[in-house]
């Protein structure tokens, strides 16, 4: 959905390197989530905000942090990348007008080595 | 927790033919169901949902899916498949009652020509 962008969309870094992956949409949701993709497992959630000072964690929250900097921007931030944080990464939003209905961004693809 | 389970985590199907992806699910109180589809290198596209009304619930590209409450079930169906429907199918649960939604494992779907 191209109202839910996500930059960068490829990344390769090195273990210990602290990263910082960005999400912007324009659809005026509220709500906003993060989620990695790992094959079998599906989609988990990392974390979730519902507004600007609302943000909960997921399942899977360990190793990673999240910054909601304004209605439209949610960042995930990896402080010490490690291998098994290697993944598909996506960013989602809705709201409660669109049905519980997620809209998704295009991914970002990050390796950790 | 609400959650999903898509059992066969690859369906192969001739062209032409029909094509069921098979989802079954377990809630507390009345499910929100949804089908999400995602193509190569390209984030999660909604295909339907359920919340409430008629069983039989008609989606986007020909898709469609059958609520059933006492086998809870919610299978994905079209009734001729395309070489361009293949790709990676996921059933999804709303978890609570502010939008999350539970992912399953995902189905590989195959339709070859």
């Amino acid at each position: 959905d191209a109202d839910v962008t996500q930059t960068p969309r490829n990344r390769i870094t090195k273990t210990g390197k602290r990263i910082m992956l960005e999400c912007s949409q324009t659809k005026g949701h509220d709500r906003m989530y993060w989620y990695r993709q790992d094959p079998g497992l599906g989609l988990r959630l990392i974390y979730y905000s519902f507004d600007v000072k609302d943000i909960n964690k997921g399942e899977i929250s360990d190793g990673y942090s999240v910054s909601r900097q304004a209605q439209a921007k949610f960042s995930l931030s990896l402080e010490s990348a490690i291998p098994n944080q290697t993944a598909l990464y996506f960013c989602a939003t809705s709201d409660y007008g669109s049905g519980f209905e997620q809209f998704f961004g295009p991914g970002t693809r990050l390796t950790v080595l | 927790a609400q959650s999903v389970a898509q059992p066969e985590d690859q369906v192969n199907v001739a062209e032409g033919n029909p094509l069921t992806v098979k989802c079954t699910y377990s809630v507390s109180g009345n499910p929100y169901l949804f089908w999400y589809v995602q193509y190569p290198n390209r984030g999660l596209q909604f295909l339907l949902k359920y919340i409430t009304g008629d069983n039989l619930v008609k989606g986007s590209y020909g898709f469609e899916a059958e609520f059933n409450k006492s086998q809870t079930s919610f299978h994905l169906k079209k009734p001729s498949a395309l070489v361009s429907d293949s790709a990676l199918y996921f059933c999804a649960v709303r978890d609570g009652s502010w939008g999350k939604l539970q992912f399953g494992a995902g189905t590989q779907v195959v339709v070859t020509p």
